[in-house]
């Protein structure tokens, strides 16, 4: 069955900081894409980054980079320097064809508190 | 701004009620998905429209439902609402042919 897990359900870190959030997935797809979004205390969902499976370059954009892993199934998120308007949750999703149509599987979200 | 507009924000309602959430994909997708985001729950998927015809439910209860209307717009319909359908409601879009899903603002809906 799919399943993303995201294990840390809260971190706390000092603005400047280096902080990475975990997430593991699970899937028997060989095609499939894995997602983060932020959700910060507005409460929208901001789509962050789209990785394929067949595609394991990892990627920086600025302060963020992302860290794809086939062979431990994981796809890590890191943000440098961390700063306060970094803080909120972050989502992290598993999407694959089922069925004709594309299906998403949410992790449960881990919240970042950057503190000054 | 993801281009997927949601209203109302907000909604405050009572126990027993109806209300609906509508969503406005963005130009061009085709697909609009439904989430509910509860304190305990995390992301819960609802119902998947493709071009006005349902493709995929997920947990939706018997209470709610939805549909999507030719110019792609979509609504969400909760009905004899509980105290426990408090939550984000969120509405997405994707482009056809890409799998991201862009999320819209969501309706935070309290019954009270």
């Amino acid at each position: 069955a799919q399943k993303v897990t995201q294990a840390q359900t809260e971190i706390s870190v000092v603005e400047k900081e280096d902080v990475t959030l975990d997430c593991v997935y699970e899937t028997r797809d060989t095609t499939y894409y894995l997602f983060w979004y932020k959700q910060p205390p507005s409460g929208e969902l901001v789509f962050l980054i789209r990785r394929n499976s067949f595609d394991e370059q990892n990627e920086i954009s600025g302060r963020y980079s992302w860290n794809f892993q086939k062979s431990t199934s994981s796809f890590n998120f890191t943000i440098t320097a961390s700063q306060v308007v970094d803080s909120a949750v972050y989502f992290c999703a598993l999407s694959e064809m089922d069925s004709g149509t594309y299906k998403y599987i949410f992790g449960t979200g881990t919240r970042l508190k950057v503190l000054a | 701004d993801s281009g997927v507009t949601q209203t109302p924000k907000h909604l405050i309602t009572a126990t027993g009620q109806r209300v609906t959430l509508r969503c406005s994909p963005r130009s061009g997708d085709l697909s609009v998905y439904w989430y509910q985001q509860s304190l305990d729950q995390g992301l819960q998927f609802l119902i998947q429209y493709y071009n006005g015809e349902e493709r995929a439910k997920g947990n939706i209860l018997e209470r709610f439902s939805a549909q999507q209307f030719p110019d792609l717009h979509s609504e969400l319909n909760l009905s004899s609402l509980e105290l426990g359908d408090s939550a984000l409601y969120f509405c997405a879009s994707r482009p056809t042919g890409g799998p991201e899903a862009f999320f819209g603002q969501g309706t935070r809906l309290t019954v009270v």
